[in-house]
């Protein structure tokens, strides 16, 4: 069984300050999507990185895929409150589905 | 346009009735998966669909659990004879026809069962 571990579970930091989310597991992944999920809806999806060691940027976002495909981090720069939601990483693997971490729970305050 | 489409986004059922969850894809996606949330607990895979094809339903509870995706319409999650721990919110999310990790997740439908 695949597994993907998030931390932290909780972050709480105030507006204009950087934060990193990690995303590990002992499994290699074909590739990792980002999502972020909003109370009462579905996550949606901010990136998919399928190669080793891979940095991609969403503005002021920023996600890398490790060099052996079973890790990740998703860097925020400047936090803003419109930033606040559930962060989750989710693994892909030959079978097609999914594997979700437990997510992290960001919050910005202003 | 349009995503992923869910309805209904809450339903309601009293303990022995059936629930009937419904999933259109995005267009031109032929790949259907749903997932369950559980209170507290994150995203678990269910079962993944293509036109009245089971692929893969290892995440399927084995017994009042099924899912269909026929050949006209929508997906269909089914859960007979509801019980209180299938209260949860139950997505589906879609995938087009080539060879890609990434889905596209609907809104979900809540599930709550008295």
């Amino acid at each position: 069984t695949q597994l993907l571990e998030q931390s932290p579970q909780f972050l709480s930091i105030q507006e204009g300050e950087n934060l990193t989310v990690y995303c590990n597991s002992s499994s290699v992944f074909s590739s990792l999507q980002w999502y972020r999920q909003e109370p009462g809806e579905g996550p949606v999806l901010l990136v998919t990185v399928v190669t080793g060691g891979e940095v991609k940027k969403l503005k002021r976002l920023t996600f890398q895929f490790g060099d052996a495909r079973k890790d990740s981090s998703l860097h925020i720069t400047a936090a803003q409150p419109g930033d606040t939601g559930l962060y989750l990483c989710a693994g892909g693997g030959s079978a097609r589905q999914l594997t979700f971490g437990s997510g992290t729970q960001l919050t910005v305050l202003p | 346009n349009a995503g992923v489409m869910q309805n209904p986004r809450h339903l309601v059922r009293r303990r022995g009735q059936e629930a009937r969850l419904r999933c259109s894809p995005m267009k031109g996606h032929s790949h259907v998966y749903w997932y369950r949330q559980l209170p507290e607990e994150g995203l678990k895979f269910m079962v993944y669909l293509q036109k009245e094809n089971i692929i893969d339903e290892s995440g399927m509870p084995k017994e009042r659990f099924s899912a269909e995706f026929p050949k006209e319409g929508p997906s269909i999650l089914r859960i007979q004879q509801v019980v209180r721990g299938d209260s949860a919110a139950y997505f589906c999310a879609s995938s087009p026809p080539v060879a890609t990790d990434t889905q596209y997740f609907g809104p979900g439908t809540r599930l709550t069962v008295l």
